[in-house]
C-alpha cells in the first residue's frame, strides 16, 4: 500500500531532551516536507527537501533540523525541544514539488 | 506579503449544497489545491486548479479565477461524513505551498 508513515504517533517529553520523529514514504517520491499545525494557524512548513541531500528551510525552521540521506526517509530532529514546539506535526511527500502532496498520519508532540 | 483567506466556519444541512470561498495574494502562482481534513487526521487531496474555470469531480467541484485571486470549493448533496475542515493552499513562485487556516464545515441533519 502506498503510504507515508510517521513515528511515533504520540510523544510527551520534557524541555531539552533531544528527539527524532521519523518519516518514510514508499512511493519513490522526490519531494518531502514537514509541517506543524496549530489551532487557528493552519499548516506551516518547517523544512522541505526537493531530493536526496537537498533540504531547505520553510517558514518556521527555528529549533528544528532535518536530513535526507535516502530518498524514502526524512526525519525531523528537535535538538532541544521547548514548550512552544508542542504541536501536531505532519510529514508529506509528492512525486515532485509540482504535484499534490500525500500526508502521513501525524505526530502529536507535547513538550513539558 | 502572502496571504490566503477563507471563512473560519460554515454550517450547512445534509443534502444541501455549500460553497467554500478562498481568496489569495501570493508572489507567483503555480496552482491551487483543496484538501479535506477530518478532526485529528491527516489532510487528503481533493482537487487542483491551475487554469481558470471549473473542475468537477463527483459531488465536489472547484473553481479558479486567477485574475481575481479567487477560488471556491462546491460540495453537493452533502452527507454527514463531509463534516471536516477544508484547506485551501496555493503554490507560489518557488513551488512551495502556502496554506489557508482552513474552513470548518459543520453538517446538520
Amino acid at each position: 500500500e502506498a503510504q507515508v508513515t510517521q513515528n511515533p504517533r504520540y510523544l510527551i517529553t520534557v524541555t531539552g531532551k533531544k528527539l527524532t520523529v521519523t518519516c518514510s514514504q514508499n512511493m519513490n517520491h522526490e519531494y518531502m516536507s514537514w509541517y506543524r499545525q496549530d489551532p487557528g494557524l493552519g499548516l506551516r512548513q518547517i523544512y522541505y527537501s526537493m531530493n536526496v541531500e537537498v533540504t531547505d528551510k520553510g517558514d518556521v525552521p527555528e529549533g528544528y533540523k532535518v536530513s535526507r540521506k535516502e530518498k524514502r526517509n526524512f526525519p525531523l530532529i528537535l535538538e532541544s525541544p521547548s514548550p512552544n514546539q508542542t504541536s501536531l506535526y505532519f510529514c508529506a511527500s509528492s512525486l515532485t514539488s509540482r504535484n499534490e502532496q500525500f500526508f502521513g498520519p501525524g505526530t502529536r508532540l507535547t513538550v513539558l | 506579503g502572502q496571504n490566503i483567506d477563507q471563512p473560519t466556519e460554515m454550517t450547512a444541512t445534509e443534502g444541501a449544497i455549500v460553497q467554500i470561498n478562498c481568496t489569495y495574494q501570493t508572489s507567483g502562482f503555480n496552482g491551487l489545491f483543496w484538501y479535506q481534513q477530518h478532526a485529528g487526521e491527516a489532510p487528503t487531496f481533493l482537487s487542483y486548479n491551475v487554469l481558470d474555470g471549473l473542475e468537477e469531480k463527483g459531488r465536489f467541484s472547484s473553481f479558479l479565477s486567477r485574475s481575481k485571486g479567487y477560488s471556491y470549493l462546491l460540495l453537493k448533496e452533502l452527507q454527514m461524513k463531509d463534516s471536516a475542515s477544508y484547506l485551501c493552499a496555493v503554490k507560489g513562485s518557488n513551488y512551495q505551498l502556502i496554506w489557508g487556516a482552513g474552513t470548518k464545515l459543520i453538517i446538520k441533519p
